[in-house]
């Protein structure tokens, strides 16, 4: 078990710049996240997968983000036309689903941190 | 609509003090609750969890019980380390098809030696 990893770690752009992001689930983990948190403040969710699917989107997700996850593995997540209000810690978690309650936790990767100038 | 609220921080403490820290929700249904914590320049760790009223989570000598009758879940250490600084996040789930977590602010702690 290798965690949840996200690439790149640190992203500088400049407004107006299209940005992508993966990250990479904890293979047998079925289930992933996407948060963004700004400084002094909690993650936020922005949306997530089952497999494939994605299954659900925060209000956050303007038309400018689009999250994809192809083979139900590793997620995108793109941001078109950056603003300098993107700038923020993008987080991916992925977790288990099932009755167990062990199927409740979200793991968490390290971030990107993007920087929008 | 769901919600988590924390305590406001900064905490600073000296090492081996009690530390509380606070957290009230706003749910309906019977959401799990959990606490992350956040060590400088890395990602949010899963500390402890509780998945029904009446259960204490407890992990590295932190505590927390579920009470569903204050809408608490209050985080406990009867002894910090300097090593327990770091940034600690209050967060709901609610239920298995709605995937999100709920996080509160975060509070941020101290430990001075």
């Amino acid at each position: 078990d290798t965690g949840v990893s996200q690439n790149p770690r640190h992203k500088i752009t400049k407004r107006g710049q299209n940005v992508t992001f993966r990250c990479d689930p904890i293979s047998e983990h079925n289930r992933l996240y996407w948060y963004r948190q700004t400084l002094g403040q909690g993650p936020e969710f922005l949306t997530y997968f089952q497999n494939e699917a994605q299954l659900e989107k925060s209000r956050l997700l303007s038309d400018r983000f689009s999250a994809e996850r192809p083979k139900g593995s590793f997620s995108t997540l793109e941001i078109q036309r950056t603003e300098q209000g993107d700038s923020a810690m993008y987080l991916c978690a992925s977790s288990a689903t099932g009755v167990e309650a062990y199927s409740y936790e979200q793991y968490f990767g390290p971030g990107t941190r993007l920087t929008v100038t | 609509g769901d919600s988590v609220t924390q305590m406001e921080g900064p905490v600073t403490l000296s090492e081996e003090a009690f530390l509380t820290i606070n957290c009230t929700y706003t749910a309906t249904g019977y959401p799990s609750l959990f606490w992350y914590v956040q060590y400088p320049g890395e990602g949010l760790q899963l500390l402890l969890k509780a998945t029904k009223a009446d259960d204490k989570g407890s992990n590295k000598g932190f505590e927390a019980t579920y009470r569903k009758e204050t809408t608490s879940f209050h985080l406990e250490k009867g002894s910090v380390q300097v090593s327990d600084s770091a940034v600690y996040f209050c967060a709901l789930y609610r239920g298995s098809t709605l995937g999100r977590l709920y996080f509160g602010r975060g509070t941020q702690l101290t430990v001075w030696p």
